[in-house]
């Protein structure tokens, strides 16, 4: 079957940097996307990986391991605002999207 | 250039009603997807609609139904709602999901609360 694991919820603290791991099991591969989504709004992208390497994007940067079927999400110089829910999710040969449960993310001053 | 836009926002029906969603994607894209969301479950794929026609269909009983206009903007419809139909329901579209690193951009969603 396909599947999404990323952790349920991680506590971090302002200013400081936090990974968040994704493992993903999907029939094929076409990618890897990672998206923010704060309480009560609709998901907002961050970034795609479909080639094994670190893509960076200001504070924020995304990995991939194809091999490992592994990706993280890295948060450097976390701010209150970076309090929000962050989506793993694969998309499959048939191009449809399986995402993950979604990670909480907590960031205390 | 506007974003995606759904109505209504909110919505509360009864257990047995039916319900339609209305989703308007940016102006030029093709595609448009709709996710059910519910707390711990993440985003469950229903389908997906590219030019007047379904794409792509997730594991959803036949309650859940969807069409797209020529405009592009596109309706989902749930007949005889369960209260487990209870959820967010987003829309996402982009220009074309099978172009690679095309993003799907999202609705505000449509929460619908069935009693």
């Amino acid at each position: 079957g396909q599947n999404i694991d990323q952790p349920t919820e991680m506590t971090a603290t302002e200013g400081a940097i936090v990974q968040i791991n994704c493992t993903y099991q999907t029939s094929g591969f076409n990618g890897l996307f990672w998206y923010q989504q704060h309480a009560g709004e609709a998901p907002t992208f961050l970034s795609y990986n479909v080639l094994d390497g670190l893509e960076e994007k200001g504070r924020f940067s995304s990995f991939l391991s194809r091999s490992k079927g592994y990706s993280y999400l890295l948060l450097k110089e976390l701010q209150m605002k970076d309090s929000a829910s962050y989506l793993c999710a694969s998309m499959d040969s048939n191009y449809q999207l399986i995402w993950g449960a979604g990670t909480k993310l907590i960031i205390k001053p | 250039k506007a974003g995606v836009t759904q109505t209504p926002r909110y919505l509360i029906k009864t257990r047995g009603q039916q319900v339609t969603l209305s989703c308007s994607p940016i102006s030029g894209h093709r595609s448009v997807s709709w996710y059910q969301q519910t707390p711990g479950q993440g985003l469950q794929f229903l389908f997906e609609y590219f030019s007047e026609t379904q794409r792509n269909k997730g594991n959803f009983p036949g309650r859940f139904s969807g069409r797209q206009f020529s405009n592009s903007r596109s309706e989902m419809n749930v007949s005889t709602l369960e209260l487990g139909d209870s959820a967010l329901y987003l829309c996402a579209s982009s220009l074309n999901t099978r172009d690679l690193q095309e993003t799907q951009y999202f609705g505000p969603g449509t929460r619908l609360l069935v009693l």
